[in-house]
């Protein structure tokens, strides 16, 4: 089975940065996603990791370490559209596992 | 470029009526397919999922159902629903490892 672990809400200032935390437990591991997701809206993909590193991509970073079934979503230069919930899914073994998903974190941006 | 259709956007249905949800991908071929369902305030939970015509996995046992007549079709189906099948209902797809993409989703409340 697989237990994915983020925090349930989250609140950070305009302008500045928040890393949301994720971590897993998995019998296998074949990559991890983050999504964002607005109130009433479908999720949105934001990155993949499935090697140990960190991955950018313009204001959003993903890191992933795999000994440590741990990963994090770095946003920058925070924005008021940035408030949404933030959604960590993992990937098992074999190729074509469906992807499991978090419960997600709330994030709220303020003035 | 891929798309999915996902329809209705929302939906009201008494206790004890059918339901049939249907979801059309566009622009890929022999897609993995999902069903999800999240309620209110809830993580997104795994329903169905299908690598091909007619292969249908089912992950939580429940009064629905999910059928794929055909490559890029994928209908969820309830016989008879309950209230606790209220929820918001998100159809995705993926090739191999790739993320998942997801539709607009049906918003289904019983009454």
């Amino acid at each position: 089975g697989q237990n994915i672990d983020q925090p349930t809400e989250m609140t950070a200032t305009e302008g500045a940065i928040v890393q949301i935390n994720c971590t897993y437990q998995t019998s296998g591991f074949n990559g991890l996603f983050w999504y964002q997701q607005h109130a009433g809206e479908a999720p949105t993909f934001l990155s993949y990791n499935v090697l140990d590193g960190l991955e950018e991509k313009g204001r959003f970073s993903s890191f992933l370490s795999r000994s440590k079934g741990y990963s994090y979503l770095l946003l920058k230069e925070l924005q008021m559209k940035d408030s949404a919930s933030y959604l960590c899914a993992v990937r098992d073994y074999p190729e074509n596992t469906p992807l499991v998903f978090g419960k997600g974190t709330r994030l709220s941006v303020i003035a | 470029s891929q798309t999915i259709h996902q329809w209705p956007a929302t939906l009201v249905q008494p206790v004890g009526s059918p339901l049939s949800l249907e979801c059309t991908v566009e622009g890929t071929s022999n897609p993995n397919l999902y069903w999800y369902r999240q309620a209110a305030g809830r993580g997104l939970q795994l329903l169905f999922y299908s690598v091909g015509i007619g292969q249908i996995s089912s992950e939580v046992p429940q009064n629905l159902s999910a059928s794929r007549p055909q490559d890029r079709q994928f209908i969820l189906s309830s016989k008879k629903l309950l209230l606790s099948d209220s929820g918001f209902y998100l159809c995705a797809w993926s090739l191999g490892n790739t993320e998942a993409f997801f539709g607009q989703g049906t918003r289904l409340t019983v009454v």
